[in-house]
């Protein structure tokens, strides 16, 4: 697609159940990354895939989240058992592998994933 | 580890006027910095990416500058629009590792 494609666009759950949010990167594009945006705070990294490196898990919070990049393209991140500090915007980027030292090229970001846990 | 800071946490101009926001980061070892815009409710726009060998990129109205040695970015808007307004977040990375974002500055441009 012409861009980032995230979803849902808006999801409530109640404490202790499963949610899986979607990310459809921009075409061609090897690297795809989610970060996490809580009301009032900045971007907070969870995960970052790279073509086909071992995934950059050094941001997930807890073993609750994890998140899966098939073939390539397609990413889905996984909270189990949501708590309600979990609520916040999950963004999803990606971007072009960048040759040389900068190692990664131009993010571009999706609209996000709205989650509330009541 | 890379911290980016971003001061004001946020700013109110009038229609028309030039404006500076400014980003600093810790680790002078910056490959890329990256300046986005946020609208409220929405996903974050790349504005402009200054990579390490360069100094400053330009796009419209926006100028962004690198100063590597001094651990400063400032993104430059000309003659500011009430359109203008958003969140305003800049981002750097260093080594191998993902983007490090400052918390944003929030901008108002009043008409």
């Amino acid at each position: 697609g012409a861009g980032v494609s995230q979803s849902p666009s808006n999801k409530v759950t109640e404490k202790g159940k499963d949610v899986e949010l979607r990310c459809d990167p921009i075409s061609g594009h090897t690297a795809l990354y989610w970060y996490r945006q809580s009301l009032g705070q900045g971007l907070e990294f969870l995960i970052y895939f790279q073509g086909n490196s071992a995934p950059d898990k050094s941001g997930l919070p807890s073993d609750r989240f994890s998140a899966e990049r098939t073939g390539g393209s397609v990413s889905t991140l996984t909270i189990q058992r949501t708590q309600q500090e979990d609520s916040a915007v999950y963004l999803c980027a990606s971007s072009l592998l960048a040759s040389g030292a900068a190692r990664t090229g131009e993010l571009f970001f999706g609209e996000g994933s709205r989650l509330t846990v009541l | 580890k890379q911290e980016v800071t971003q001061i004001p946490a946020a700013l109110s101009v009038p229609e028309g006027e030039n404006l500076v926001l400014n980003c600093s980061f810790t680790d002078s070892a910056i490959y890329n910095l990256q300046w986005f815009r946020q609208d409220p409710g929405k996903g974050l726009t790349s504005l402009l990416l200054i990579q390490s060998s360069q100094r400053e990129q330009t796009s419209g109205r926006l100028n962004a500058s690198l100063d590597k040695s001094s651990g400063r970015s400032t993104l430059y808007i000309a003659a500011s629009q009430p359109g203008d307004s958003a969140t305003y977040l800049c981002a750097g990375n260093s080594g191998n590792t993902p983007l490090v974002f400052g918390k944003g500055t929030r901008l108002s441009v009043i008409a």
